[in-house]
């Protein structure tokens, strides 16, 4: 089955405890990004990377690291997390940033990150 | 920039009422519009897509039009079910920008 799976899917922890959320997709998509959703403001882009070893900041970077270093992961790094950081984080990917017929963006069940 | 305004919910309704929800954007150049429902618990999954100018996006009973002159997209169903209960993204894409931009979510929720 095609799908986006993050883990964990719920965490709850301390400001400063280093933390890494997994992304990992089986769709052998070249285009992977990371949102975060906050009442009221929808979800806004993080990162994002259009293939292995190219990521680019997205809105929202401050606080945050991603690495992709294979096709199917693009994990999510917070290093000192802060309670700002509490949200839901959805991890997304898509076959060809250029549009066509491969423009479907596919979603994570996404992650509830509780910072205290 | 680029943006997408949505109307404010919730929204409630009676099982078998007609739904619009309204969604107009602001884009330089051609985006592609898209429709995303999320049902609690869940993530995000695409509902309907149109990717130029007058194309018709329809699916499970859900339509939207990609209107040009109007920079709308609203999302219409003739008759929504208690199942339909979910929060509606509407979004744009555009190549330029390597990013989904969404709008701030409209729950919508149908009483029986």
């Amino acid at each position: 089955e095609a799908q986006v799976t993050q883990n964990p899917r719920y965490l709850i922890t301390v400001t400063g405890k280093k933390l890494t959320v997994t992304c990992s997709q089986n769709m052998n998509h070249e285009y992977m990004s990371w949102y975060r959703q906050d009442p009221g403001l929808g979800l806004r882009q993080i990162y994002y990377s259009m293939n292995v070893e190219v990521t680019d900041k997205g809105d929202v970077p401050e606080g945050y690291k991603v690495s992709r270093k294979e096709k199917r992961n693009f994990p999510l790094i917070l290093e000192s997390p802060s309670p700002n950081q509490t949200s839901l984080y959805f991890c997304a990917s898509r076959f060809d940033q250029r549009g066509g017929l491969a423009d479907t963006q596919y979603f994570g069940p996404g992650t509830r990150l509780t910072v205290l | 920039g680029n943006s997408v305004t949505q109307m404010e919910g919730p929204v409630t309704l009676s099982e078998e009422a007609f739904l619009t929800i309204n969604c107009t954007y602001t884009a330089t150049g051609y985006p592609s519009l898209f429709w995303y429902v999320q049902y609690p618990g869940e993530g995000l999954q695409l509902l309907l897509k149109a990717t130029k100018a007058d194309d018709k996006g329809s699916n499970k009973g859900f339509e939207a039009t990609y209107r040009k002159e109007t920079t709308s997209f609203h999302l219409e169903k003739g008759s929504v079910q208690v199942s339909d209960s979910a929060v509606y993204f509407c979004a744009l894409w555009m190549d330029s920008s390597y990013k989904l931009i969404f709008g701030s979510g409209t729950r919508l929720l149908v009483r029986p």
